[in-house]
């Protein structure tokens, strides 16, 4: 069965600091997605990651893809406030599905 | 373009009492999700529609959930008589395709009392 830890599950940061979340997965996935959650708020795509050694980047965020080690992370440059917000790795289950299943989030607050 | 969209945004009910909840996915999108999301966990998938018929349905409490999608756009999820642990937020996402995002609607918050 699938299982995806997420570390930390809470991230205190000061402005202008960088960084990194981390995403682990126990078995092979073919996809893994990044999104992000503002309080009562749904959930915002960010970063879809489909091959071994993929990188995307969007604006301080970037995220990359080990599936040999089933890790991925997701790497805050410089932080500001307005990336307050929990962040939620999913990773695609079976071949025979398109079931993703989430970590638990990393919850981040950015201070000044 | 729309994205999806769901209603109610919040419902309160009392235990044993029945609920229902709409989603329009986005058009085109043929492929429609939906999952609870507990407080302070990550959405968990309850069921899965191509076009209008189940895929996935592992995780959906069959004796008291119940979803279907009409026509295969907008579904409607049920759940009959409710239970205080059903206390959650239900997003609908839809998607084009296995590779593509899931996008999600604004979820309906529902308490049970």
């Amino acid at each position: 069965e699938l299982k995806v830890e997420q570390n930390p599950l809470f991230l205190s940061m000061q402005e202008g600091k960088n960084y990194t979340i981390y995403c682990n997965y126990s078995t092979t996935s073919d996809r893994l997605y990044w999104y992000r959650q503002d309080p009562g708020k749904s959930l915002e795509s960010l970063f879809v990651l489909l091959s071994n050694g993929a990188v995307k980047q969007e604006g301080r965020l970037m995220a990359s893809l080990d599936t040999k080690a089933r890790l991925s992370t997701l790497h805050i440059t410089a932080a500001v406030h307005d990336l307050s917000a929990t962040y939620f790795c999913a990773v695609g289950g079976s071949y025979n599905t398109d079931k993703l299943i989430f970590g638990t989030g990393t919850r981040l607050q950015v201070f000044p | 373009e729309a994205g999806v969209a769901q209603s109610p945004r919040y419902k309160i009910i009392e235990k044993r009492q029945s609920v229902a909840f709409w989603c329009n996915p986005i058009s085109g999108h043929a492929t429609l999700y939906w999952y609870q999301q507990i407080l302070g966990q990550g959405p968990k998938l309850l069921i899965q529609f191509q076009n209008n018929g189940v895929v996935d349905d592992s995780q959906l409490p069959k004796d008291r959930f119940s979803a279907e999608r009409l026509k295969g756009v907008d579904s409607t999820l049920k759940i009959q008589p409710a239970k205080l642990e059903d206390s959650a937020v239900y997003l609908c996402a839809s998607s084009l395709g296995r590779y593509q995002p899931q996008h999600f609607g604004d979820g309906t918050r529902l308490s049970i009392l």
